[in-house]
């Protein structure tokens, strides 16, 4: 069974705080990504990898940053927490040549991120 | 900018009904397209796939596509309560990239 693996489900972090978001996949896909999902606004890419140590810019990646040392894990990092980045956060990852050609997104169970 | 529209809803339909779903998307590059449920508080989930003009089943979920006027739907026959959901339409952009836009979504509730 396929599986994508958040650590934290509920998140509550002060204005001006770092916070590290960590995903973990167990079935070897080359390709990973976060998103964020807000009412109304729907999935937004924030960032992708398509192989270890490497990275591309998704829709909306200011204020993030990722990290991906390994094939399994990619991580999501808010350098300084704003109000504006509570939202819902999503891992996900596919097989290599993406969704465009046919491969399925899997995400994980989503990360609640509170910012007060 | 590429743009996936989706009806919000809700769309409420009694128990044994037929829901209809409709997405419009601007890509005409596009040529694989998702439908994906999302239970409230839950993540989505990959309900059909499709790339040919046409219909495709999958049990009591039809999805069709028509690509020169550039919609794609999702018929659910015979619906369930449990089929109460917000259903995303996702269609990852032409030109062998990764990035997949999300349609909002449409808020479906079956009445039992």
């Amino acid at each position: 069974d396929v599986k994508v693996t958040q650590s934290s489900r509920y998140l509550v972090k002060r204005t001006g705080e770092k916070v590290f978001l960590e995903c973990v996949q167990d079935m070897d896909h080359e390709n990973m990504f976060w998103y964020r999902q807000d009412p109304g606004l729907g999935l937004r890419l924030i960032y992708f990898s398509y192989d270890v140590k490497m990275k591309e810019k998704g829709d909306i990646p200011e204020g993030y940053s990722v990290s991906r040392e390994k094939k399994e894990r990619f991580s999501l990092i808010l350098e300084s927490a704003s109000t504006n980045q509570t939202s819902m956060y999503l891992c996900a990852s596919s097989l290599a040549g993406g969704p465009a050609s046919g491969n399925t997104i899997y995400f994980g169970e989503g990360s609640w991120l509170t910012v007060v | 900018q590429k743009e996936v529209e989706q009806n919000s809803g809700p769309l409420s339909v009694p128990e044994g009904a037929i829901a209809s779903l409709n997405c419009t998307y601007s890509d005409r590059g596009s040529q694989s397209f998702f439908w994906y449920r999302q239970y409230s508080g839950k993540s989505p989930e990959l309900i059909m796939f499709i790339y040919s003009n046409g219909d495709k089943e999958d049990g009591r979920f039809t999805a069709q596509l028509n690509k020169a006027s550039q919609y794609v739907s999702l018929l659910i026959r015979d619906s369930q309560p449990s089929d109460s959901a917000t259903y995303l339409c996702a269609v990852p952009l032409g030109g062998g990239g990764f990035k997949t836009i999300f349609g909002a979504g449409t808020r479906l509730f079956v009445k039992a």
